[in-house]
């Protein structure tokens, strides 16, 4: 079974400073990783994922997470952020071909102008 | 517009008193799955639906039901909901050979 941790429950930041959210994972056999976010009142949304191929994903709104296998990590970053970006963040994990998701307990990140 | 739906978006309820929260979907997914929000938990997948007539447990059963009738529709049913099973629902989709799962607006559900 995998599981999935994210290290920061909360992540306040200022307005164009870089932020970074950090998702562990453990499994004993490859996985797939996904970013989820979650703005205020809505659903989730996928963000990036990692299948296989570069290490370094990104996604159109600037954000990028990068997959280190020795580490099992796969945290997000984005160099500068917006007021828009405030939302929560989820580190997801499944197996190939399997499409159970299982999320990590969430990040929110508050981006303060 | 390719969506998955949900209904209702809010619901309060009482003790015992069954509900049904409906999710529906337009894009022919055959994956249908149910999952929960809690805060600190994240979410975790209560029942999956691999096509029509075809449903399985996933890590938090307890207390739920599911049908998968049509491929379409999914619904969630609570035969005699209690109190820890307020929460924030998400429904998902997926199409068979893709990785990304489609999620549904949500439904906050409190039980008094």
């Amino acid at each position: 079974a995998q599981s999935v941790t994210q290290l920061d429950s909360q992540v306040p930041v200022f307005e164009e400073a870089p932020v970074e959210l950090r998702c562990n994972y453990s499994s004993s056999v490859s996985v797939y990783l996904f970013w989820y976010v979650q703005y205020p009142n809505q659903g989730l949304q996928l963000l990036l994922k990692y299948l296989s191929g570069s290490t370094l994903v990104e996604s159109i709104n600037g954000f990028e997470a990068e997959f280190n296998k020795s580490q099992t990590s796969f945290h997000l970053r984005k160099p500068s952020v917006h007021i828009s970006d405030t939302a929560e963040y989820f580190c997801a994990v499944s197996y190939y071909n399997d499409y159970k998701l299982s999320f990590g307990a969430g990040t929110t990140v508050t981006v303060r102008a | 517009e390719a969506q998955v739906t949900q209904n209702p978006r809010y619901l309060i309820t009482v003790t015992g008193k069954k509900l049904t929260v409906t999710c529906s979907q337009n894009m022919n997914h055959e994956y249908m799955s149910w999952y929960r929000q809690d805060p600190g938990l994240g979410l975790r997948q209560i029942y999956y639906s691999m096509n029509v007539e075809v449903t399985d447990k996933g890590d938090v059963p307890e207390g739920y039901k599911v049908s998968r009738k049509e491929k379409r529709n999914f619904p969630l049913i609570l035969e005699s909901p209690s109190p820890n099973q307020t929460s924030l629902y998400f429904c998902a989709s997926s199409a068979y050979g893709t990785d990304t799962q489609y999620f549904g607006p949500g439904t906050r559900l409190t039980v008094l």
